[in-house]
């Protein structure tokens, strides 16, 4: 079945330091999605990467959606105490396009 | 965007009993989905209610345990059976693709559970 993994499980980073999280599919994707969730909060929708290859940019936020749409990676540049969460990737398997199975997440800890 | 609400936002049970959670939209949507949150771990999804059909449930859940309503295009309701102290978690609600919405899905507060 569809396998979705994370790559770090935890960061801890000082503040103003990058961060990058990667997540790998283990089989072809129609979509990735990227969440935040806030300590205590529910995950919030950052983003959608739909095309092979496709990089987009939401400020210090950079994602990118491999070429075999297999994998993804989300990097933070300068990372701010507002950046604390955890960041989960989600996939849409090509073979079930109305389900969205997330990945284990990547716990990020900014230290100021 | 898409106003989620959820009820109870949480709640103790003790075990045996049932809980029912319920999910309301401020719009219309075909899609609703029930997800369960263990304490620090992902999400995984329960299943996905659809208006006038059954719903549909992942595998490692049973509509005995975990019955499900869809009664209209803007509410659901999830039912955690027979509670022990393992179904403590936090279940959340999301929608998909929401009228007008720029994102693909939106999840609502979510209730937090402990059975004792």
């Amino acid at each position: 079945g569809q396998q979705v993994m994370q790559i770090p499980q935890y960061q801890h980073v000082q503040e103003g330091e990058d961060f990058t999280t990667y997540c790998n599919s283990s089989t072809t994707l129609s979509n990735i999605q990227w969440y935040k969730q806030r300590p205590g909060g529910h995950p919030v929708f950052l983003i959608q990467l739909v095309k092979s290859g496709e990089v987009k940019k939401q400020k210090r936020l950079t994602f990118q959606f491999g070429e075999a749409k297999k994998n993804s990676s989300l990097h933070i540049t300068a990372t701010q105490t507002t950046d604390v969460g955890t960041y989960f990737c989600a996939v849409t398997p090509k073979t079930s396009y109305d389900k969205v199975i997330f990945g284990p997440g990547t716990s990020l800890s900014v230290i100021p | 965007s898409a106003v989620i609400s959820q009820k109870p936002s949480r709640d103790i049970c003790q075990r045996g009993t049932s809980l029912t959670i319920q999910c309301q939209v401020d719009s219309q949507v075909t899609m609703m989905f029930w997800y369960r949150q263990q304490p620090g771990q992902s999400l995984t999804l329960i299943a996905t209610a659809n208006q006038g059909s059954e719903a549909t449930y992942e595998s490692g859940f049973v509509i005995d345990k975990f019955p499900i309503s869809r009664p209209n295009l803007t509410f659901s309701t999830l039912t955690v059976s027979n509670l022990s102290p393992e179904d403590s978690s936090i279940y959340l609600c999301s929608v998909d693709r929401p009228p007008g919405g720029q994102e693909t899905q939106y999840f609502g507060p979510g209730t937090r559970l402990l059975v004792l």
